[in-house]
């Protein structure tokens, strides 16, 4: 069965300070990972995903994340946060080529100071 | 751009009481799925749906659970006798091939008392 750990379970930053949140899965096979992101009192909105490839990943809002395999990680990034990054985000990994479950980390609370 | 929406939005229940959890998938969506978030814990899969049958299910989906697709449109999940411990955030999401991600739905939050 496959797991996901997110390390960081808060984090503070003021605005225009990077960011990294760590992503770590354990699945014995090919996987899809995903980050998913719920802005306070809203649905959970796709960030940026991995199916294969270059194994650095562009997605919205100036977000990116890096897939490393020898690592089992797939950790976030922005150069420079903004006070609307505010969130929780979440890590998710997923069976390659299948439309099965997501299986998701505990998530990480961003919080942008101004 | 077509979402995935979901009613109630929150709704309070007695212990014992059964709930219906109602969705609405984008229209031209195939695979369907519930999950929850108990409050402060992480988002968990419940089951998925595909071809008008159950493809999936975690150990959390019991007999007190079950789902439907009714009428081609919505998506619903119906707890029979709802537990302190079912209190969470239900989320729909669906999508339409195994490629992309699910879409979700706004979450309804369950409340039993």
């Amino acid at each position: 069965a496959q797991s996901v750990s997110q390390h960081n379970h808060h984090v503070i930053l003021s605005e225009a300070a990077s960011l990294e949140l760590g992503c770590n899965y354990s699945y014995g096979g090919t996987v899809n990972l995903f980050w998913y992101v719920q802005y306070p009192g809203q649905h959970l909105q796709l960030l940026l995903k991995y199916f294969s490839g270059d194994p650095l990943v562009k997605g919205i809002k100036g977000f990116e994340a890096e897939f490393i395999k020898s690592k089992f990680s797939f950790n976030l990034r922005k150069p420079s946060v903004q006070w609307s990054d505010t969130a929780e985000y979440f890590c998710a990994v997923r069976r390659a080529g299948t439309a099965s479950k997501l299986t998701f980390g505990t998530g990480t609370r961003l919080q942008v100071t101004l | 751009e077509p979402e995935v929406t979901q009613t109630p939005s929150h709704q309070v229940t007695q212990m014992g009481q059964e709930v219906i959890l109602r969705c609405v998938p984008i229209s031209n969506h195939l695979y369907f799925y519930w999950y929850r978030q108990i409050l402060g814990q992480k988002v968990e899969f419940l089951v998925s749906f595909y071809n008008n049958e159950i493809s999936e299910k975690s150990e959390i989906f019991d007999d007190q659970f079950s789902v439907e697709r009714p009428d081609g449109s919505n998506f619903t999940l119906k707890i029979r006798s709802t537990k302190l411990e079912d209190s969470a955030m239900y989320f729909c999401a669906s999508t339409r091939e195994p490629g992309p991600g699910a879409f979700f739905g706004q979450g309804t939050r369950l409340t039993v008392v």
